[in-house]
């Protein structure tokens, strides 16, 4: 099965908002409310900092959100700062296997 | 506090087997899939399927069937991956994580390196 489709790289200024989009289709982010994003520091494992497209886990800042519009889902990070520089990646549940598919991920890079 | 304690690294030559293991607390084993994630080195996350903690049932993703095998030993609250005829592509670091429909606690990563 294809790869979720995000932006390769995401960059900012601090301070500034960004949005990195996660597209599918209508087998995963169309059909489902399964979709979850994960920060990923180098040599670190992923973190979960959205679920079921808009909920936040407890410990997550508020700079983060997500959205979904059919196939698209969105990730925006407001008021950026030098800890956000990681890599995403989105993910949604897919029918095609019954099993989850994960984005190629996005490199966030804080100027 | 939930935690996944995995395995620690592994050096296998081309053709053998690896078996990782990881080790659930901090909540009901059973009440939650277990989730395989695998990542290449320099590459993105895959999704290699997932068991049902309470049956025992894996489900495995494309590209991940027939070498691959998901299972469990509940008495101990721990999920193994087990890779057969390991191949230098497998080598990559090997996530388990909680729940399928969004992995909401992930292990530390086990290192699986294919050299001979």
């Amino acid at each position: 099965q294809s790869a979720l489709t995000q932006p390769a790289s995401v960059s900012g200024s601090p301070g500034q908002s960004i949005t990195i989009s996660c597209t599918g289709s209508t087998s995963d982010i169309g059909r489902y409310n399964y979709v979850s994003w994960y920060q990923q520091h180098p040599g670190n494992a992923p973190k979960l900092i959205i679920y079921e497209v808009t909920y936040r886990p407890s410990a997550i800042s508020n700079r983060f959100s997500g959205s979904k519009s059919g196939n698209t889902a969105s990730l925006t990070i407001s008021g950026l700062q030098a800890e956000d520089e990681a890599d995403y990646y989105c993910s949604s549940f897919t029918s095609t296997t019954s099993t989850a598919i994960f984005g190629g991920g996005t490199k966030v890079t804080v100027l | 506090q939930v935690q996944l304690v995995q395995s620690g690294s592994e050096l296998k030559q081309p053709g053998a087997s690896v078996k990782v293991s990881c080790k659930a607390s901090g909540y009901t084993f059973n009440s939650m899939s277990l989730v395989w994630v695998r990542q290449a080195p320099g590459q993105g996350l895959q999704c290699m399927g997932w068991i049902n903690t309470n049956t025992g049932d894996p489900v495995y993703a494309q590209g991940f069937t027939g070498r691959f095998v998901f299972s469990l030993d509940t008495s101990v609250s721990t999920a193994y991956l087990q890779i057969n005829s390991l191949k230098a592509e497998d080598t990559a670091v090997y996530y388990c994580a909680r729940e399928i429909k969004h992995l909401d606690y992930w292990g530390q990563g086990t290192q699986v390196t294919v050299s001979s």
